[in-house]
């Protein structure tokens, strides 16, 4: 039931843009995204709801298809502090309070 | 204001001994988590916990044990360390308010079981 990221890692440079996506086989209620820096603790980016919502703060923006069970992180303009890895988190409709993460998606930002 | 800590910060132990991870947050969450980080498999949830007193299994509990008599508190316990134990484990907790919410991560703590 873990879900699955894509891709696995990425590479940038500085200004361009890069889309992480996320897929569940189950029906979703809820997906998460972390950032979590190398040696440091995962850090709370967005919680996706609603089919079809899209939120996002400075140039970095998710959307999430209910109907197809998938979430895409974007971001734009990548700055050399966007390197990390990203997980999304998913809650299923069936499992209450419980969130289960993917493997990560590492990107790096070269300048 | 501490927040959310982790104690031991590193910690090495052998294989079979007992070894307890401590978990402490000063926010009053209501729900408390211990996962596990190893390359390739993401943040892995062990176990769980909504209330003092109430715990559930995650994905990957065989080998664990947790107790929660307080709500500051959530102690992770391996009772028979093995190697395959060898992991970050990451403590979160999250106030929880309504359906779903964040989630606050420790710093961590680094285990290696020789």
């Amino acid at each position: 039931q873990q879900p699955v990221q894509s891709p696995q890692a990425v590479i940038l440079r500085e200004g361009e843009d890069a889309v992480i996506n996320c897929s569940s086989s189950k029906a979703l209620y809820s997906v998460h995204w972390y950032r979590q820096k190398h040696g440091e603790a995962p850090v709370f980016l967005m919680i996706l709801l609603k089919g079809g919502e899209q939120k996002g703060h400075d140039k970095i923006s998710a959307s999430f298809n209910e109907k197809k069970q998938q979430s895409s992180l974007y971001l734009t303009a990548s700055q050399l502090s966007y390197s990390g890895t990203y997980f999304c988190g998913t809650e299923m409709k069936t499992s209450y309070d419980k969130v289960i993460f993917g493997p990560g998606t590492s990107l790096s930002v070269i300048p | 204001d501490a927040g959310i800590t982790q104690s031991p910060r590193y910690k090495i132990t052998e294989t079979g001994r007992q070894v307890t991870l401590m978990c402490h947050q000063t926010w009053s969450h209501s729900y408390m988590f211990w996962y596990r980080q190893d390359l390739g498999h993401g943040l892995r949830l062990i176990y769980y916990s909504a209330a003092a007193d109430i715990t559930d299994k995650g994905e990957v509990p065989d080998g664990y044990v947790v107790s929660r008599s307080k709500t500051e508190n959530f102690p992770l316990t391996l009772e028979s360390a093995t190697r395959s134990q060898t992991s970050v484990y990451f403590c979160a907790s999250s106030p929880l308010r309504g359906r779903t919410d964040t989630q606050y991560f420790g710093p961590g703590t680094r285990l290696t079981v020789l």
